[in-house]
């Protein structure tokens, strides 16, 4: 168990819907990490908040919007859901922004759009 | 840019046969290295790591070490058990991008009885 907990863990929706994704960091840690893998993409970083603001933007869509509460916990927005945006979405933590802070990993949500 | 690249896959091995999966890296500055592994239906784990040059990182018999010279994190194991069925990313992380992860495509092992 790496200590970062996603929800849900699996959904399903239509195209055109609007879904949040959940989650909450390790405890002590202050960065989060939004990564998306698909198939044909590979692990894509998506954004990243560390202590609240907004530190480092990936390949995130216009239609996808993030943000980090002030307890922490991070959720992911995803709207005008179209068939390709079907994958798995993890979320990491890490304690700072330093290079070579390990980035601990949740299990993910699966989101198949249909 | 900052880039990984791993070896293509995938891998099927024989239990107890030694396993090497290449990876190199481009980055601007001097990245941490990192190789993850994802089990079936779960999600990344950390595998073993290495901050600067020479650093060797080691972990349940798996190894690699960081190449300045060659620009490469080559994971090793000499034994593989069916166990470590998995799919291996080898990643860097690097300050200047917000220490977010780099990963490369992915190596998918499958070790045989």
């Amino acid at each position: 168990d790496s200590g970062v907990t996603q929800t849900p863990k699996h959904l399903i929706t239509a195209t055109g819907q609007r879904v949040t994704l959940r989650c909450s960091p390790r405890s002590g840690d202050l960065s989060v990490y939004w990564y998306q893998q698909s198939l044909d993409q590979g692990l894509q970083f998506l954004i990243q908040y560390y202590n609240g603001e907004e530190r480092a933007k990936g390949n995130i869509l216009e239609r996808f919007s993030a943000q980090q509460f002030p307890d922490l916990h991070s959720e992911l927005n995803l709207s005008s859901l179209e068939l390709g945006d079907s994958a798995l979405y993890f979320c990491a933590s890490s304690v700072g922004q330093v290079s070579g802070n390990t980035i601990y990993f949740g299990e993910g949500s699966w989101l198949t759009v249909v | 840019g900052n880039s990984v690249t791993q070896m293509e896959g995938p891998v099927t091995l024989s239990e107890e046969a030694f396993l090497t999966i290449n990876c190199t890296y481009t980055a601007t500055g001097y990245p941490s290295l990192f190789w993850y592994v994802q089990y079936p239906g779960e999600g990344l784990q950390l595998l073993l790591k290495a901050t600067k040059a020479d650093d060797k990182g080691s972990n349940k018999g798996f190894e690699a070490t960081y190449r300045k010279e060659t620009t490469s994190f080559h994971l090793e194991k000499g034994s593989v058990q069916v166990s470590d069925s998995a799919v291996y990313f080898c990643a860097l992380n690097i300050e200047t991008s917000g220490s977010r992860l780099t990963f490369g495509e992915g190596t998918q092992l499958t070790v045989n009885p």
